[in-house]
C-alpha cells in the first residue's frame, strides 16, 4: 500500500532556532516528492518539488532533500520566523497513470514562538 | 498568487439542508479536484474533472456531487446535509500540459452541520 509519513506530529521552537521535517515514503513509481506550506485557514500552497534526480533543493530558508534510495525527504527551516508557523505537507506522486496520483501526509504542525 | 477562489468561507447548517460550495479559477486549467481534509488527517479526494463535462469520484466516498459545465467553474453539491459532512472543503487545479503534481489551492470552505 502507498504510504506517505510524516514526522514529528508537531513541534515547537523558539524564533530564529532551526528545525528539520521528516518525510518517508513507499510510493511507487515514484514520480515528484512536494512539500506544501498550509497556513491556518488557508490552502495549502506549494513550496519545493523533489524529483527522482535531484538531492537537495532550496526556497529561501527552506531546503529540501530527497533519497530516492532510502524514499525519505526532509524539509529543513533555517533562522525560523513566527510567520513559518504552519502546517506542512508532504505529498507524493506517482508515475502510473496520466493524473499522476498523489499520495498525502498528515503533515507536520510547526509553532514558532517568540 | 493562485487565482482560484471558493465561497463560501465559513457555513454553519442545519441537517437537511440543501448546499453548494463555489469553486472558481482564472488560470485556465483543465484538471479541477475537491479535497476533504480534517484535523490531523491528511487531505483526500472525493472529486476530480479533467475538463469541461468530466467529473469522477476520487478515493473517499461522499455524498456530494459536482458538475463541469464551464471550465472556470467546478461546484460542489449537498442535497441533505448530516453532521458527518462536517469538515473542510478545499478546491484545487492544476494544468493538463504539466504532470509535476502541483496544485492551486483556493481558501477552502468550513462547513459545520448542526
Amino acid at each position: 500500500k502507498n504510504q506517505v509519513e510524516q514526522s514529528p506530529q508537531s513541534l515547537i521552537i523558539l524564533e530564529g532556532k532551526n528545525c528539520t521535517l521528516q518525510c518517508n515514503y513507499t510510493v511507487s513509481p515514484f514520480s515528484n516528492l512536494r512539500w506544501y506550506k498550509q497556513d491556518t485557514g488557508r490552502g495549502p500552497v506549494s513550496l519545493t518539488i523533489m524529483t527522482f534526480s535531484e538531492n537537495t533543493k532550496s526556497n529561501g530558508r527552506y531546503t529540501a532533500t530527497l533519497d530516492a534510495d532510502t524514499k525519505q525527504s526532509s524539509l529543513h527551516i533555517t533562522a525560523s520566523q513566527l510567520s513559518d508557523s504552519a502546517s506542512y505537507i508532504c505529498v507524493v506522486s506517482d508515475r502510473g497513470s496520466t493524473l499522476g496520483r498523489l499520495y498525502f501526509g498528515r503533515g507536520t504542525q510547526l509553532t514558532v514562538w517568540p | 498568487e493562485a487565482d482560484i477562489y471558493q465561497t463560501p468561507r465559513y457555513l454553519v447548517i442545519g441537517t437537511g439542508k440543501k448546499i453548494t460550495l463555489e469553486c472558481s479559477q482564472t488560470m485556465g486549467h483543465d484538471k479541477m479536484y475537491w479535497y476533504q481534509q480534517d484535523p490531523g488527517m491528511e487531505l483526500h479526494l472525493i472529486h476530480y474533472s479533467y475538463g469541461v463535462n468530466s467529473t469522477e469520484k476520487g478515493d473517499l466516498s461522499s455524498e456530494s456531487t459536482v458538475s463541469r459545465i464551464r471550465t472556470e467553474h467546478f461546484p460542489l453539491t449537498l442535497e441533505s446535509a448530516r453532521p458527518s459532512h462536517t469538515s473542510q472543503y478545499l478546491c484545487a487545479s492544476s494544468p493538463s500540459h504539466r504532470n509535476t503534481g502541483e496544485l492551486f489551492f483556493g481558501e477552502g470552505s468550513r462547513l459545520t452541520v448542526l
